[in-house]
């Protein structure tokens, strides 16, 4: 696998539940961020987390990072339509380059 | 507040035609700069980067070129295109914490 492979590919939910998609890497990281795109749209960058941190929030998003597995997950509480998008993760390893995982493809039913 | 400009939005080109895609930041100062490519359906694949005037890494070896003219502006060119130069093509910035903030996009085909 890839640096940066998101897990499941393709996820759909009701609406009030919550989502949870992972990310694997490969590397040393500094940190992992997390990005939305809705279809045909550039990324939007929701949330980054550092190497040395283990969890982080930002409103209905929970962040968590596990160096020693090289994983990371994103989980969005209470998802509603709105939140219907691809999520990326990408990896920071401090050398300018950003690598992209191929993304989770979130879908939430009204 | 930062913004970031790509045009146009949509290109339809015949194979062996040249290309100019144009990336503009404003609010921001030398900032790095990126330009991905997307397939349909799939992640992001870094093709150039520069941390300056004039200063371009490429990623992957292909038909595309970049140029920095101006700290703010980032060009990406081809002088023939292929048909597997389709695709969306994203220019980003990256701020203080690295995070990267997105253009939204250049939708390019070539038939």
């Amino acid at each position: 696998s890839q640096q940066g492979e998101e897990d499941p590919q393709a996820l759909s939910i009701q609406e009030g539940e919550n989502a949870t998609m992972n990310c694997s890497y490969k590397t040393s990281i500094n940190n992992l961020q997390w990005y939305r795109q809705n279809s045909g749209r550039g990324l939007v960058h929701l949330i980054l987390i550092r190497s040395n941190e283990r969890e982080k929030h930002s409103g209905r998003l929970r962040v968590t990072l596990d160096t020693s597995k090289k994983s990371s997950s994103l989980l969005i509480t209470a998802s509603r339509a709105a939140d219907t998008a691809s999520y990326f993760c990408a990896t920071d390893s401090g050398t300018y380059k950003y690598i992209f995982g191929t993304g989770t493809r979130l879908k939430v039913l009204a | 507040s930062q913004t970031i400009h790509q045009w146009p939005a949509t290109l339809v080109q015949p194979v062996g035609s040249p290309l100019s895609l144009e990336c503009t930041v404003e609010g921001t100062s030398n900032p790095n700069l990126y330009w991905y490519r997307q397939a349909a359906g799939r992640g992001l694949q870094l093709l150039f980067y520069s941390v300056g005037i004039g200063q371009i890494s490429s990623e992957v070896p292909q038909n595309l070129s970049a140029s920095r003219p101006q700290d703010r502006q980032f060009i990406l060119s081809s002088k023939k295109l292929l048909l597997s130069d389709s695709g969306f093509y994203l220019c980003a910035w990256s701020g203080f914490y690295n995070e990267q903030f997105f253009g939204p996009g250049t939708r390019l085909t070539v038939l």
